[in-house]
């Protein structure tokens, strides 16, 4: 079975830095890309970061860009999210999620995170 | 910056049939875009639905049906239950290594 879990969310003041993690078992991690998605509360989703299965390609949108931080250890089945410069606006459930075949198809999720921004 | 945009809210009866839309602020959605689409509950983890605009997930029951309507990337939910009463998000690939989810659309079941 398909599990991926996420840890190391929690309150963090703004401008401070928190990391992340998604344990992946279940399936031969090494062999797929992988994606942080988040969601405000109330809000939808946003992706945030994609990486692919040899870390040879990563990807960051425009609002994470130079302060956020994706990364993998395929010996460990793990995926990160270092989070640097944090803002209210990041506030929110951080989702890792796995890349199906196609290239918009999150096939297996986490159950999300919490992350607070708050002073 | 371009905008997914799909409808707030919309609102079926039990056994009805409902089309929830995918659209861009400016352009079209076509096939290149691989749309897809979730499902979400209250306290959970979206779900995938249809990937590839048109390709069911997994375990997902037939009365879903993605396609592309006009301009824009489309949800067809025929015979509807009331656990379809969800959330639900488009998400499309911009190129470049963008992903772009939509607003999402809040369906009512009654």
């Amino acid at each position: 079975e398909v599990q991926l879990v996420e840890s190391g969310g929690g309150l963090v003041q703004p401008g401070g830095s928190l990391r992340l993690s998604c344990a992946a078992s279940g399936f031969t991690f090494s062999s797929y890309s992988m994606n942080w998605v988040r969601q405000a509360s109330g809000k939808g989703l946003e992706w945030v970061s994609y990486i692919s299965s040899s870390s040879s390609t990563i990807y960051y949108a425009d609002s994470v860009k130079g302060r956020f931080t994706i990364s993998r250890d395929n010996a460990k089945n793990s995926l990160y999210l270092q989070m640097n410069s944090l803002r209210a606006e990041d506030t929110a459930v951080y989702y890792c999620a796995r890349r199906g075949d196609s290239v918009t198809q999150f096939d297996y999720w986490g159950q999300g995170t919490l992350v607070t921004v708050s002073s | 910056q371009t905008v997914v945009t799909q409808e707030p809210s919309f609102s079926v009866s039990p056994g009805g049939t409902v089309t929830l839309t995918c659209g861009l602020s400016s352009g079209s959605v076509s096939t290149s875009y691989s749309p897809s689409w979730y499902q979400q509950t209250p306290g959970q983890a979206p779900r995938t639905l249809i990937y590839s605009t048109n390709t069911r997930s997994s375990g997902v029951p037939d009365r879903f049906s993605g396609s592309i309507l006009g301009n824009k990337a489309a949800l067809t939910i025929t015979g509807a239950q009331a656990d379809d009463e969800s959330d639900y998000y488009c998400v499309l690939y911009m190129g470049s290594g963008s992903w772009v989810f939509g607003g999402g659309t809040k369906l009512t079941v009654l």
